[in-house]
């Protein structure tokens, strides 16, 4: 199973909006609103920001938001801060067989 | 709270095996899915393997298929991987997660680093 497509890197200036896309199949974003993205700081473990496409954990701020066309997924994220430079990838549930898979990741520079 | 502590990693020579075991703590590990996660150096997440709470449904990666071995001991609130024939390309930050069974991972542990060189 190929990774999902993410753009390497996007970039952004402080309040500003980004938003990272994710590209998959028809055999997992397409098929399944079960769409995750984990922001991940150097040496340090991921942390999850969405799931199931759209919801939010506790404790994430509401600048992060999930949505999905097709075989695409997207994460915004609004009012940009400093804090929100990071690595992001998302990943896709893809059926019993597969399981999951993750996109490559899009380093996230604040400018 | 809810915490998930790695240990086991090392250096090993191609071929060599490790067991990696991922302690649990704050929550009611027996009621969770878990799966191992791992990211090789300058490269991205990859999914490892997954089991049911009760171990009784396993899931694993292509890549390390036939090669790896996941288990869980409920009672010691724990998890394994037990890496056998380990290649160069298993080199890689290995992180166990709880998993909700429908593609998402939260919380992480902090990882452990596994190194196949000779």
């Amino acid at each position: 199973q190929s990774a999902l497509t993410q753009p390497a890197s996007v970039s952004g200036s402080p309040g500003q909006s980004i938003t990272i896309s994710c590209t998959g199949t028809s055999s997992d974003v397409g098929s399944y609103n079960l769409v995750s993205w984990y922001r991940k700081y150097p040496g340090e473990a991921p942390k999850l920001m969405i799931y199931e496409g759209s919801k939010r954990p506790s404790g994430v701020s509401n600048r992060f938001s999930g949505s999905k066309s097709g075989n695409t997924a997207s994460l915004t994220i609004s009012g940009l801060q400093a804090e929100d430079e990071a690595e992001y990838y998302c990943c896709a549930y893809a059926g019993s067989s597969t399981y999951v898979v993750f996109g490559g990741g899009t380093k996230l520079t604040v400018l | 709270q809810v915490q998930l502590v790695e240990s086991g990693g090392g250096l090993v020579k191609p071929g060599g095996s490790l067991r990696l075991s991922c302690a649990a703590s704050g929550f009611s590990f027996s009621d969770y899915y878990m799966s191992w996660i791992r990211q090789a150096p300058g490269k991205g997440l990859e999914w490892v393997s997954y089991i049911s709470s009760s171990g009784s449904t396993i899931y694993y990666a292509d890549s390390v298929k036939g090669r790896f071995t996941i288990s869980r001991d409920n009672a010691k609130n724990s998890l394994y991987l037990q890496m056998n024939s380990l290649r160069v390309d298993d080199t890689a930050v290995y992180y166990c997660a709880t998993d909700a069974g429908a593609g998402w991972f939260d919380p992480w542990g902090q990882g452990t680093l596994v190194t196949v060189s000779s």
